[in-house]
């Protein structure tokens, strides 16, 4: 089982820019979070997928979307790059039986210039 | 709502003696709790989690917590830290059953110093 595998691992991109980030959830899973963790903080949760749907939304603006497909892997889109989106990005996956925990990723860890 | 705080964002302990982290809880529906580790650079690992069984919880690497909810605490202790424990922790809380959100704390960064 190859768990929750992110990609990539590291990005540099521009203010302004875009950036599409990746999530393959753990076999078994169907349900996948994304959480933003700032430097020196506890991850902040940005939103749930599951069946191909945003089940909820933490307080991130419109700039932040998402996406699932139906073999239940994630994207996390973020527009218009601020300096303040820098941070590791953090996917996590949960659901089967008995779904009570979640299994997170590697991250991505995004730079903004 | 739901909401974490880690008493103390560094904790510093000798190889060998007690570790203990601190983690109070609010929620206004029962609870599941879990701690989480970081080492540098790399996502969360989970130590263990409360999911209304035994307060008292064992986890990995010799790690435990126990749940009071008089308290509404669940600090993480480890009887004897090895070099090997340096990283960060966090403890989360969601909600049992409906949201699968984790509310995070701040965390605590653990120092093993020799």
């Amino acid at each position: 089982d190859a768990g929750v595998t992110q990609s990539p691992t590291h990005l540099i991109k521009t203010r302004g820019q875009q950036v599409t980030l990746r999530c393959s959830p753990k076999s078994g899973h169907d349900t996948v979070s994304w959480y933003q963790q700032a430097l020196g903080q506890g991850p902040q949760f940005i939103f749930q997928y599951y069946e191909e749907e945003e089940r909820q939304r933490g307080n991130f603006p419109d700039r932040f979307s998402g996406h699932q497909f139906p073999n239940y892997s994630s994207e996390l889109n973020v527009n218009a790059l601020l300096l303040g989106d820098s941070a590791l990005y953090l996917c996590a996956s949960s659901g089967g039986a008995l779904n009570t925990e979640a299994f997170f990723g590697q991250g991505t860890r995004l730079t903004v210039v | 709502a739901q909401s974490v705080t880690q008493l103390g964002s560094h904790v510093s302990v000798s190889e060998g003696a007690l570790v203990l982290l601190r983690c109070n809880y609010s929620s206004s529906v029962p609870p599941y709790l879990f701690w989480y580790v970081q080492y540098p650079n790399q996502g969360l690992q989970l130590l263990l989690k409360y999911t209304s069984a035994a307060t008292l919880v064992k986890g990995i690497n010799g790690f435990e917590a126990e749940f009071k909810k008089s308290e509404t605490s669940f600090h993480l202790t480890k009887p004897s830290a090895h070099m090997s424990d340096a990283a960060e922790y966090f403890c989360a809380v969601r909600s049992q059953g409906g949201s699968e959100k984790l509310v995070f704390g701040k965390g605590t960064k653990l120092t093993v110093n020799p």
